[in-house]
């Protein structure tokens, strides 16, 4: 069975501070996708960054960056200088080899403070 | 470009009744994936549709049913609701399968409440 494990329900930092959000998968498949989504207050899911099983080099995008570490199945992602407008709810999502169904974790909820 | 859109934002039914949720996907792309988001919950598959045809479905019962129409628009429907069918619904949209990528790219959702 496929599964993805965000073990952080809720995160509260300072602005400013450096926030990493961790995401645990499960599956037997040798080829895969590893998806991080945003959701805001609004409700729409905001892609950020999608990873094949093949690919481990580290990605940074701005303040965001990601480690994929197939040893540990992780898949972590971390907001340096975290701002306000962070506050949402990050999703972690994973495909296997026959595509189609995204198994998604049940999210953190992040919340930056002034 | 004009993402995925949604129709409509909101929704309130009583139960037993029936309810259409409408979807239009990102230009360009021909696949139309429908989701369910409960309160506190991360998103749960309901199915996949893809040449009109329902490619892949998530553990939901046979209530939930789909339709793609030939311009890749797609509705979900959902008969004789329960209270538990309260939720976000979720469209998402992703490009053609020779593009190699499995991206899908969401809309707005709908609101749905079962009074």
């Amino acid at each position: 069975a496929q599964k993805v494990t965000q073990a952080q329900t809720e995160i509260s930092v300072v602005e400013k501070e450096d926030v990493t959000l961790d995401c645990v998968y499960e599956t037997r498949d040798t080829t895969y996708y590893l998806f991080w989504y945003k959701q805001p207050p609004s409700g729409e899911l905001v892609f950020l960054i999608r990873r094949n099983s093949f690919d481990e080099q580290n990605e940074i995008s701005g303040r965001y960056s990601w480690n994929f570490q197939k040893s540990t199945s992780s898949f972590n992602f971390t907001i340096t200088a975290s701002q306000v407008v962070d506050s949402a709810v990050y999703f972690c999502a994973l495909i296997g080899n026959q595509g189609g169904k995204l198994i998604f974790g049940q999210g953190t909820e992040l919340s930056v403070k002034p | 470009d004009a993402g995925v859109t949604q129709s409509p934002t909101h929704l309130i039914k009583t139960r037993g009744q029936q309810v259409t949720l409408r979807c239009s996907p990102k230009s360009g792309h021909d696949t139309v994936s429908w989701y369910q988001q409960a309160l506190g919950q991360g998103p749960q598959f309901i199915f996949q549709y893809y040449e009109e045809e329902e490619r892949q479905r998530g553990n939901f019962p046979d209530r939930f049913s789909g339709h793609q129409f030939p311009n890749y628009s797609s509705e979900l429907n959902v008969n004789a609701l329960l209270l538990g069918d309260s939720a976000l619904y979720l469209c998402a949209s992703s490009p053609p399968p020779w593009e190699r990528t499995d991206t899908q790219y969401f809309g707005p959702g709908t609101r749905l409440t079962v009074l």
